[in-house]
């Protein structure tokens, strides 16, 4: 079956740092893949979509990698703030469903 | 205004009841969810409807039933309530893409 991971244990750095979270997907190939930030009691909010003929893409402090070899994406936020703190989701296209499946996320936690 | 709504914001209420959580949005989507999210841990699927004709369960259909009565809007009921149904509840509308905007969420807690 289809499975998403991401790390369970939140990620700690310091201000100014690049933040790095990984999403590996298993069992088949997403067309395209997508991130969101949720915030403790919020809704997620989309931030990036990438598909399987891009290497990068980029958007302000944020970069996103996909490697369809490795079936991994990583995101990157760079000049990292403490109001970056938040869980970041991963959700690939679905196979077969046309929809998206949503990882569990990695809680990012940035200290000043 | 914000684009995806959900009424009501917050509800208690007790074992065996039936209640409704409804969704609007102005957005536009054919797309709509109903996600729901216990503490500490990833979002659930419950239904999701890709036009006012087209319904399908997700994960964790079991016990919730949705009514999608126009684009705008998809109802997701509790046809009797129980304790381990007290969750974060999330609507959300998706474009063709599937990129999903959610709603504020609905706290519900079953006593």
């Amino acid at each position: 079956s289809q499975k998403i991971e991401q790390n369970s244990e939140a990620l700690n750095i310091q201000e100014g740092k690049t933040a790095t979270l990984t999403c590996n997907y298993t069992n088949y190939s997403p067309a395209y893949l997508q991130w969101y930030r949720q915030d403790p009691g919020r809704g997620p909010v989309f931030l990036l979509l990438i598909r399987e003929n891009e290497k990068e893409k980029r958007k302000e402090r944020l970069k996103v990698t996909f490697d369809t070899t490795l079936k991994q994406s990583l995101f990157h936020i760079t000049a990292s703030q403490p109001a970056d703190s938040a869980t970041y989701l991963c959700a690939p296209l679905s196979g077969g469903y046309n929809k998206l499946i949503f990882g569990a996320g990695t809680r990012l936690a940035v200290h000043p | 205004d914000a684009d995806v709504t959900q009424t009501p914001r917050n509800r208690i209420t007790k074992t065996g009841k039936r209640i409704m959580l409804e969704c609007s949005q102005t957005k536009g989507h054919d797309r709509m969810y109903w996600y729901r999210q216990d503490p500490g841990l990833g979002l659930r699927l419950i239904y999701y409807s890709f036009d006012v004709k087209d319904i399908n369960k997700g994960e964790i259909s079991d016990g919730y039933s949705v009514s999608r009565q126009a684009q705008a809007k998809f109802s997701l009921s509790l046809e009797s309530a129980i304790p381990n149904q007290t969750a974060l509840y999330f609507c959300a509308t998706g474009t063709d893409t599937d990129t999903q905007y959610f709603g504020p969420g609905t706290r519900l807690t079953v006593l």
